[in-house]
């Protein structure tokens, strides 16, 4: 497997709190993405990243925040959390070449109480 | 924007039946790929097709690209057990950075 992991791998919160979830490879790609998924929704893309301090909105950015300062690192904050955010987050790496799949990490399964 | 249509959303098979799930875009696709998630994994990629028209076979699998290049399909010949999990198709347009998914359909197999 690629070698990407996530941080923490599981986050139990309340309503209002920040939270920040982090995403570190090793293949030094230059895409890195946040993904959301919900029963029912798939995966739906949040922000991404194409190279330090680039990033971009996804379908689904409300009340999410990125920061990409190094290559290695994709960094996703909620600053206020709301259950409507209770998901499974997924980051996913890609190097840029169209015959090259996606690279999920294993998830972070994020509740807010 | 990109919209990426798939179907059925849930598949129950016994044993030995096919499947298949189809996949269909608002636009027409640069590449699709498929990736297969099982429960409580991650994604994992499977295949990708570029071309008009493509087919690739992975054993029991057969994966299809539409001529025009805005559907594709996945068929499975002979479910196995091994075999349950949600699959989706991703399909890359126009921003060469972002890839769509479409929602995934979860197989599931009776023994």
């Amino acid at each position: 497997d690629a070698g990407i992991t996530q941080s923490p791998r599981h986050k139990v919160t309340e309503t209002g709190t920040p939270v920040t979830l982090r995403c570190h490879q090793t293949e030094n790609h230059r895409y890195m993405y946040w993904y959301r998924q919900d029963p029912g929704h798939g995966l739906r893309l949040i922000h991404y990243s194409y190279g330090v301090k680039d990033t971009d909105k996804g379908e689904v950015s409300d009340g999410y925040s990125v920061s990409r300062s190094k290559t290695e690192d994709f960094l996703l904050t909620l600053e206020s959390a709301t259950s409507s955010q209770t998901s499974v987050y997924f980051c996913a790496i890609w190097g840029g070449y169209s015959n090259q799949p996606q690279h999920f990490g294993d998830g972070t399964r994020l509740s807010i109480l | 924007g990109q919209q990426v249509m798939q179907i059925p959303q849930y598949q129950h098979v016994q044993e030995g039946e096919d499947f298949t799930t189809y996949c269909n875009s608002s636009t027409t696709l640069s590449n699709i790929q498929w990736y297969k998630q099982r429960p409580g994994g991650h994604p994992v990629f499977l295949i990708q097709l570029v071309k008009s028209g493509e087919v690739k076979k992975q054993k029991r699998l057969t994966f299809q690209f539409g001529e025009a290049k805005k559907n594709s399909s996945l068929h499975i010949t002979a479910t196995q057990t091994t075999d349950v999990g949600t699959y989706f198709c991703a399909g890359l347009g126009t921003n060469a950075g972002k890839s769509t998914f479409g929602d995934g359909t979860t197989l599931t197999v009776k023994p």
